[in-house]
């Protein structure tokens, strides 16, 4: 059972605007900890395309943003591609497990 | 630019022993932690270890405690893990993994392209 439950899968169409959410708690996300995603594209390593909650670093398309509410964290794909399929997994810190955890993961199919 | 090379990782039997070693470069390697996480077959990365700077500090999963342990060469721009007591659990594709931002915000940018530690007998 993950600390930070996401959905197993979302799809959409190119062009189309697809959210995943990643589900934390009062030992996580809801303590304030900031939450960061990556992107898994197939056979490749994790590279890193939101962190501190909001921010895009250098090269990363301004199709992806992230949000941060209470106890949970979105990332959002905007004008769906079918180069963006992949795994997305969110990661922050929990202080429960004094330590940092990642998110279930989710897939994301363009249609 | 940044870079991450790992190597090292192979077909162990359980119980046995495996280093694996990353080769940074494109960053100044000593100002920054530095991390091990690894990936099981279908599964989400897991945090494994981490080494700080200039090797004071160093972290470890629940999971590896005792068996696993982190180290560094700053003259080498190089990271090692040294495996022990492997476990078919073990068994994943291990990333190392330059950290990012302060003590409770850590991001990981960039990751290595990982290398496979398959334990089996």
């Amino acid at each position: 059972q993950s600390v930070l439950p996401q959905p197993p899968s979302v799809s959409g169409t190119p062009g189309q605007r697809v959210t995943i959410s990643c589900t934390g708690s009062g030992s996580n996300i809801g303590a304030g900890y900031d939450v960061h995603w990556y992107q898994q594209l197939p056979e490749t390593a994790p590279k890193l395309l939101i962190y501190g909650n909001t921010k895009r670093p250098s090269g990363v398309p301004d199709r992806f943003s992230g949000s941060k509410s209470g106890t949970s964290a979105s990332l959002a794909i905007t004008g769906l591609q079918a180069e963006d399929e992949g795994d997305y997994y969110c990661q922050s810190y929990d202080s429960s497990l004094s330590g940092y955890v990642f998110g279930s993961g989710t897939k994301v199919a363009v249609l | 630019q940044m870079q991450l090379v790992e190597s090292g990782g192979n077909l162990v039997k359980p119980g046995g022993s495996l280093r694996l070693s990353c080769a940074a470069s494109g960053f100044t390697f000593t100002a920054h932690y530095m991390t091990w996480m690894r990936q099981a077959p279908g599964r989400g990365p897991e945090w494994v270890s981490d080494i700080s700077g200039g090797s004071r500090y160093t972290n470890y999963a629940e999971s590896v405690q005792g068996r696993f342990t982190i180290s560094r060469d700053n003259a080498k721009n190089s990271l090692y893990l040294d495996m022990s007591s492997l476990r078919a659990e073990d068994t994943a594709v291990y990333y190392c993994a330059r950290k990012v931002g302060g003590r409770y915000e850590a991001w990981y940018d960039p990751w290595g392209q990982g290398t496979l530690v398959t334990v089996s007998s």
